[in-house]
């Protein structure tokens, strides 16, 4: 049990568009969701908390109108990066919490490569 | 949330137990120390956590200190597939906002 899912698993973009990143628990319902960022040979960054019916926090220094969060269900939050840059090139990883264990359960993470 | 501190890097033989220690010496009395592992280029694995009992699972041990100022995680019989980064986190429980160190990257040889 616990698994959560990100789609996609990689992609590539031009620079100036946007791109959609998915997380999902599969077989259990999270109120809460997290976003990570991780650089090549560094750690996870956490970018912002994901909260099913508001508005997301975001932590310091992370651009909430670059990185667009929206946590409709409990079950789906996404990650939007809009008009990304090549400095926007990173694994981003989500986490959601199992409400019964409250621990944090991550995907598979993503790798974005914007050219 | 209390800091910590790992060794940056750790071998390891197969089949032998791979002893992974963690200071949290600010740690507070309602925080709980948590282990994940990230193998390379998947996502953190929770393996086990504890707030001042020794714990175990099917996958590891986790050994607390009694002043709980450190902790040590325990992979019983390490295999080749345990070469990964093992982060070390405390955070109060129920408070899920993770700040991940800079981890211990274990290398299990051969």
């Amino acid at each position: 049990g616990a698994v959560v899912s990100q789609h996609p698993s990689r992609v590539i973009c031009k620079s100036g568009t946007s791109v959609k990143i998915e997380c999902r628990s599969l077989d259990f319902q999270a109120t809460t969701m997290f976003w990570y960022r991780q650089f090549p040979k560094k750690s996870l960054m956490l970018m912002a908390t994901s909260n099913e019916g508001s508005k997301a926090t975001y932590e310091q220094g992370v651009e909430k109108d670059k990185f667009l969060i929206n946590h409709a269900s409990l079950t789906l939050s996404t990650l939007t990066v809009t008009s990304a840059h090549p400095e926007d090139s990173s694994f981003y990883i989500c986490s959601a919490v199992a409400g019964e264990r409250e621990t944090q359960y991550f995907g598979p993470g993503t790798r974005l490569l914007v050219l | 949330d209390a800091k910590t501190t790992q060794p940056p890097s750790m071998d390891c033989a197969e089949g032998r137990a791979a002893n992974l220690p963690c200071n949290h010496s600010t740690i507070s009395g309602n925080e709980y120390v948590y282990w994940y592992r990230q193998i390379h280029s998947q996502g953190p694995q929770y393996i086990i956590h504890g707030l001042k009992n020794n714990e175990t699972n099917e996958m590891a041990s986790l050994i607390i200190t009694e002043d709980r100022k450190s902790s040590t995680l325990i992979l019983p019989h390490a295999t080749l597939r345990d070469t990964a980064v093992y982060y070390c986190i405390v955070l109060i429980y129920n408070f899920n906002k993770f700040y991940f160190g800079s981890g211990t990257k274990l290398n299990v040889k051969p």
